[in-house]
């Protein structure tokens, strides 16, 4: 799986938008970009994923660049509660030899009232 | 509910001792995973299972050891081996050629002392 990189840490406030970047400039034309959140002390949460085309679901909106060598989350309208580590990982779909699944560190984002 | 769960979540043993933390699903997923985090530190892979009787080492196995008897199940076993075994771990599984995202247990608080 291609490797990822993210800012440590990242501040927004409450009510704006959280726009938070991801670097994967090695990334594969059949890997996918997956976006998970940790919230202290708990299980990571998946959030969207996307291949080339920006996506919109419930919880936030993907941007990936037109070359796919990084892609932007966006929280429309943060609320303290999406204080959280954010995970950016890309990996092949599908099974066979692709189920290893492995994560960074993350952007601890943080959000102030 | 379908779900992933892990117990307890809080444990405590004396150095030296092995101890198995428990991950069920009821997913109906094929591949199952278990990580290591310690403060401040993002998700670190220690084993993954892609099948009923079939486990890979992930980048951290060493003082661990697990076993997948039954797809539902994949335990994993501190030995007195590993040299640091105080950590949070998570277990998570999921869908294999149906390629569902990653779902995660509650995690494991795992304190040595």
């Amino acid at each position: 799986d291609a490797k990822t990189t993210q800012p440590t840490s990242m501040d927004c406030a409450e009510g704006r938008a959280a726009n938070l970047p991801c670097n994967h400039s090695t990334i594969s034309g059949n890997e996918y970009v997956y976006w998970y959140r940790q919230i202290h002390s708990q299980g990571p949460q998946y959030i969207i994923h996307g291949l080339k085309n920006n996506e919109t679901n419930e919880m936030a909106s993907l941007i990936i660049t037109e070359d796919r060598k990084s892609s932007t989350l966006i929280l429309p309208h943060a609320t303290l509660r999406d204080t959280a580590v954010y995970y950016c990982i890309v990996r092949v779909r599908g099974g066979g030899s692709n189920y290893k699944l492995t994560f960074g560190k993350g952007t601890l984002l943080t959000v102030n009232p | 509910d379908g779900g992933i769960t892990q117990s307890p979540k809080y444990l405590f043993r004396k150095e030296g001792q092995n101890v198995t933390l428990s991950c069920e699903q009821n997913l109906n997923h094929d591949a199952m995973y278990w990580y290591r985090q310690d403060p401040g530190q993002g998700l670190r892979l220690i084993y993954y299972s892609q099948i009923v009787n079939d486990f890979q080492k992930g980048d951290i196995a060493e003082g661990y050891s697990v076993s997948r008897e039954k797809k539902e199940s994949f335990p994993l076993t501190v030995t007195s081996a590993q040299k640091n075994p105080t950590a949070f771990y998570l277990c998570a599984s999921r869908g294999g050629w149906k390629d569902t995202e990653a779902f995660f247990g509650q995690g494991t608080r795992l304190t040595v002392v």
